[in-house]
Formats: C-alpha cells, sequence, structure tokens
C-alpha cells in the first residue's frame, strides 16, 4: 500500500517561515490535499491540489508537489499557526485514501 | 454555511455494534460524496471509507472490510456508517467529512466529530 512519510515535529520562530514536508514514491504524479488539527478540533483543508489555497486561508500558506516530495510552506508564521499537519492522497493502485502521519508545528 | 453533525457514538463492549450517522445541512448533500475519518487517542488522521453520490461507488480501508457498511440516504441529507464486530482498536473520533465534490478525494468540510469507546 501507498505510504506518505512526514517528519513528526518541526520547530519555527515567529516570522519566519515553516517546511513540511510529505515523502512519497512518485508523489509528484499525484494530487496532495493539506489538513491542519488545531489540539480538540476537527481538521481544516489548507492546501488542495497541490497548492490551491481554499477561500479564507491566508496567503501565507503554499503548497508543492514534484518527485517525491510535497511540502507544505507557512510564511511569517504566527503563534495561532501551531497545530498538527497531515497530508493526503488518494492511491488508485489500492482504491484507498492515505493520510500521512502528521506533523506537528511547534512556533517558538 | 455547511454544517455536518455526527451522533450515535459511545461506549460499546468488543464484538459488539453501532450505527453512527452524520446529518448534513447549508448545502445539497446528493451532489458531493462524502467520507468517515476515524482518530484513534493521541493518533493521526485515519481514512475508513467513502461513498459517492448515488452510493454506486464504495471503498473501505483494509482495517474495517467486511466489519463497517458506509451508506447515505439523500432524501434526508444523511450519512451512516454500519459498525459491526467492534474491536478496541476501533477506539476513536470519527469525523464525517465531505468531498469537494463526486469522488475528488479531499475532504473540504469536517463535522465536530464522535468518540466510539470500544471497551469492556
Amino acid at each position: 500500500s501507498y505510504v506518505l512519510t512526514q517528519p513528526p515535529s518541526v520547530s519555527v520562530a515567529p516570522g519566519k517561515t515553516a517546511r513540511i514536508t510529505c515523502g512519497g514514491n512518485n508523489i509528484g504524479n499525484k494530487s496532495v490535499h493539506w489538513y491542519q488539527q488545531k489540539p480538540g478540533q476537527a481538521p481544516v483543508l489548507v492546501i488542495y491540489y497541490d497548492s490551491d489555497r481554499p477561500s479564507g486561508i491566508p496567503e501565507r500558506f503554499s503548497g508543492s508537489n514534484s518527485g517525491n516530495t510535497a511540502t507544505l510552506t507557512i510564511s511569517r508564521v504566527e503563534a495561532g499557526d501551531e497545530a498538527d499537519y497531515y497530508c493526503q492522497v488518494w492511491d488508485s493502485s489500492s482504491d484507498h485514501v492515505v493520510f500521512g502521519g502528521g506533523t506537528k508545528l511547534t512556533v517558538l | 454555511e455547511v454544517q455536518l453533525v455526527e451522533s450515535g457514538g459511545g461506549l460499546v463492549k468488543p464484538g459488539g455494534s453501532l450505527r453512527l450517522s452524520c446529518a448534513a445541512s447549508g448545502f445539497t448533500f446528493s451532489s458531493y460524496s462524502m467520507n468517515w475519518v476515524r482518530q484513534a487517542p493521541g493518533k493521526g488522521l485515519e481514512w475508513v471509507s467513502s461513498i459517492s453520490i448515488s452510493s454506486t461507488y464504495i471503498y473501505y480501508a483494509d482495517s474495517v472490510k467486511g466489519r463497517f457498511t458506509i451508506s447515505r440516504d439523500n432524501a434526508k441529507n444523511s450519512l451512516y456508517l454500519q459498525m459491526n464486530s467492534l474491536r478496541a482498536e476501533d477506539t476513536a473520533v470519527y469525523y464525517c467529512a465531505r468531498d469537494s465534490g463526486d469522488l475528488e478525494w479531499l475532504c473540504d468540510s469536517w463535522g465536530q466529530g464522535m468518540l466510539v469507546t470500544v471497551s469492556s
């Protein structure tokens, strides 16, 4: 089955740029979606189809996808961005939705 | 405003059954595929099942296939998850999530979740 690999944690100072990676075999050939989940809350879609932003999501959030790595980039990080972030794809080989293990973003 | 409200969770013994419901409002339910996603305590998100707009296409995670059944009633704007032969490892918060279209395979709206605890 298809596996998505995320770093368990990423730390960044306020105002800096955070990059959260999502690794998968030829993930560049798939559409990647990213979700933000704050403690005790439901996930929220922050990036879809690799790099599109839903309405209401700040422009500070961006995404890219190429080769074996997709990346969620958060510019000018704020304290309110502290959350768990999950990448997700559809694996047509298995007809399964696949989530990465999640990355906890800590704002120092 | 899109609203998804789960119900039917609770405590159940191993081997028991439970039926989750998700009441949808604020959008044309019959135009969107729907999903169930769960999250065990302190763990990450795990996809459970998806159903297309007319129930023609249904998909399950390997961990629940043969035990769980997803269904929908477009006339009642409702999504369901029948869970049988429950195990301790099924303990999780279960989220109802709307697809962005018909099998676009992304969840653009989520319910608040419903806790299911499987324990003797």
